[in-house]
């Protein structure tokens, strides 16, 4: 069965200060990861994809990717407490037929 | 912006009963799916379909059945439902463009309690 884990948390940061959040997984064929944000009692929602080695960045955003590693980060810079949510790390599987989630880490940004 | 909508936000049916989930989206994506999700288990994939009377099993299809009858809408079907269905299901969609990524859109999940 191949996995994604992730710490559930909580992970508490200030305000203003950078979030990082962390995933591994166990399949070393997966070519795409996804990060998605969970808000209490809502759906997920995409916050950003990677499938290149390597940093990629959207706004206060950065996705980093390590596939030697197997290891898939998010970083938040500037946290605000509007961050605290659920974050959602998803990996597609090698055929590329489904995702597999981890079961997610628990953000809180103090003010 | 993709707008996958679920039929129900909230639904209560009892036990033994035939539930119907409804999922429709409206960006003319071939891939569709139900999750459910419980605390500490996260999201879990039932079903998928890549395409219209097509269905794959996902990682739990016990207990539940799906119907694609048109590209818009993928139907969660719990035959006779009982009290470890109650969960919050979510139902999301994507396209498929060879050698791009295609990232799934999730509707609002209905929330089902079985009694």
């Amino acid at each position: 069965q191949k996995e994604v884990e992730q710490n559930s948390g909580p992970l508490s940061v200030p305000e203003g200060a950078i979030a990082s959040l962390n995933c591994t997984y166990s399949d070393r064929g997966s070519q795409s990861f996804f990060w998605y944000r969970q808000y209490s009692g809502k759906s997920p929602e995409l916050i950003m994809f990677i499938y290149s080695n390597g940093d990629k960045e959207d706004g206060r955003f950065t996705a980093q990717l390590n596939k030697a590693s197997q290891y898939v980060s998010l970083l938040i810079r500037d946290s605000q407490p509007s961050d605290s949510a659920t974050y959602l790390c998803a990996v597609l599987n090698q055929a590329g037929t489904a995702l597999i989630f981890g079961k997610g880490t628990t953000l809180s940004v103090s003010s | 912006d993709v707008k996958v909508t679920q039929s129900s936000r909230y639904l209560v049916k009892r036990t033994g009963e035939k539930v119907f989930l409804e999922c429709v989206q409206d960006m003319d994506h071939e891939n569709m799916f139900w999750y459910r999700q419980d605390p500490g288990l996260g999201l879990r994939l039932i079903y998928f379909s890549y395409d219209v009377k097509m269905k794959e099993k996902g990682d739990i299809p016990e207990g539940y059945s799906v119907s694609r009858e048109k590209k818009e809408r993928f139907s969660l079907i719990l035959e006779s439902a009982s009290t470890n269905q109650t969960s919050m299901y979510l139902c999301a969609s994507s396209s498929f463009e060879t050698g791009e990524v295609q990232p799934q859109h999730f509707g609002d999940g209905t929330r089902l309690s079985i009694l």
